[in-house]
């Protein structure tokens, strides 16, 4: 079956160091390749999508490459923030299909 | 920007009673809205598509009669939880896309409510 794998341990780092966050999946290739950020009690926020045939897309101080051999996604923040403290999701979907699938997500925790 | 705007927040209600959640798009049509449920530090749990105009889509597993989606305009879906459960408790979340944003494939995602069933 499909399924969409983040590291379900919370990742803490010092702030202004860079965040790495993976997302690996199996049994599917996604068109897209999308990260939410969700803080708690709240819906997500959209914040990169990066197309299959897309290496690398960078967006301010994030990041994300997509590997479709490895199956996998890295999504970096740089030069982090306390207010970069978040969940962050991972999603994928098929061409032309509705359908998103969504990963459990990672918490990110930046100290000051 | 595009925006998603679910209500209500918080709602608790009696076991047995039915409560309405509302999901609009504000600044563009959505043809299609998605429904999700999410327990605590879990994935987003897709439910239904809803459909504009014509009978929600269910995920395997989820009770039609139990979740009943409308879709009565191309700015409105509705989820109702009929004869709610305790277990029925959970984040409810929707999301519409659109298609017409820079992306040209972005989800926008209510802010999601909250419902306790006691």
């Amino acid at each position: 079956s499909q399924k969409i794998e983040q590291n379900s341990e919370a990742l803490n780092i010092q702030e202004g160091k860079t965040a790495t966050l993976t997302c690996n999946y199996t049994n599917y290739s996604p068109a897209y390749l999308q990260w939410y950020r969700q803080d708690p009690g709240r819906g997500p926020v959209f914040l990169l999508l990066i197309r299959e045939n897309e290496k690398e897309k960078r967006k301010e101080r994030l990041k994300v490459t997509f590997d479709t051999t490895l199956k996998q996604s890295l999504f970096h923040i740089t030069a982090s923030q306390p207010a970069d403290s978040a969940t962050y999701l991972c999603a994928l979907e098929s061409t032309g299909g509705f359908k998103t699938i969504f990963g459990a997500g990672t918490r990110l925790f930046v100290k000051a | 920007g595009a925006v998603v705007s679910q209500h209500p927040s918080r709602v608790i209600c009696k076991s047995g009673t039915s409560v309405k959640i509302e999901c609009r798009s504000l600044d563009f049509q959505a043809t299609t809205m998605f429904w999700y449920r999410q327990f605590p530090k879990k994935s987003l749990m897709l439910m239904a598509t809803s459909n504009e105009g014509s009978k929600a889509t269910y995920e395997q597993g989820v009770e039609k009669d139990k979740f009943l989606i409308n879709h009565a305009s191309l700015t409105l879906s509705t989820l109702t939880v009929t004869s709610a459960h305790p277990e029925d408790s959970s984040f409810y979340i929707c999301s519409a896309r659109d298609w017409t944003g820079a992306s040209g494939n972005t989800i926008y995602f209510g802010e999601g409510s909250w419902l306790t069933v006691v």
